[in-house]
């Protein structure tokens, strides 16, 4: 029972380079997020999904893009990075925010560097 | 104003002391209310859970809700060096017709043995 599954744990990128964060759960959820955290700002949404298909920006989607075309995986693409995205950022799954479960389970975090 | 503040501590109390932690919002939509504990370099771990006013036990931990204050706490009895963590307090609703789902930036707690 692996939960909510997180790749890379730490990548560093160079400014205006492209990559994707991986993120999986197993758990059938319909619900998936990924928020950024940085030191005095708290958990910060950036994209969220409420099923397969189905994606939406929250609070700080700029630079970000995502696609949710399984149940299980839902990754986050930088697509040119810059040293703002500096940040550990997390994946997170829900039976269903929406109706009123809470965000439930996180995955381990990428520590991401953009030099 | 940020809707939602929490203070960022650190707080440090002896084993077995009582921890109080708190956070304040300005959003009266927010309808559901989470405290998650947050090891250093984890994710974080959901706690607690409320809806609305009122206030939920769980072992050591208690979870208390003021809608009329905006305010809501986490208390832990008998606190423990592995409560040592920071404390994400967290709240959801809808608001103008967008669902939030807010953090607080925590408060790390250091309990000493």
């Amino acid at each position: 029972n692996a939960g909510v599954t997180q790749t890379p744990k730490f990548q560093v990128l160079k400014t205006g380079q492209s990559m994707t964060l991986q993120c999986a759960q197993d758990m059938n959820h319909e619900y998936m997020s990924w928020y950024r955290q940085d030191p005095g700002m708290g958990l910060r949404l950036i994209h969220y999904s409420v099923g397969a298909g189905i994606t939406d920006q929250g609070e700080v989607p700029n630079g970000y893009n995502v696609s949710r075309s399984t149940t299980e995986d839902f990754p986050l693409r930088l697509l040119s990075a810059a040293p703002s995205q500096t940040s550990v950022y997390f994946c997170a799954s829900s039976y269903s925010v929406r109706l009123g479960y809470p965000e439930a389970f996180f995955g381990q975090g990428t520590r991401l560097t953009v030099v | 104003q940020k809707e939602v503040e929490q203070d960022p501590g650190p707080l440090s109390v002896p084993e077995g002391a009582i921890v109080s932690l708190n956070c304040t919002y300005s959003n009266s939509a927010f309808q559901y209310f989470m405290w998650y504990r947050q090891y250093s370099r984890k994710g974080p771990e959901l706690l607690m859970y409320t809806y609305s006013s009122g206030n939920k036990e769980d072992g050591r931990f208690t979870a208390q809700v003021d809608k009329s204050s905006k305010y809501i706490s986490l208390f832990i009895r008998d606190s423990q060096p592995s409560d040592s963590a920071t404390y994400l307090c967290a709240m959801s609703g809808m608001s103008s017709g967008t669902y939030k789902y807010i953090f607080g930036t925590g408060t790390r707690l250091k309990v000493l043995a």
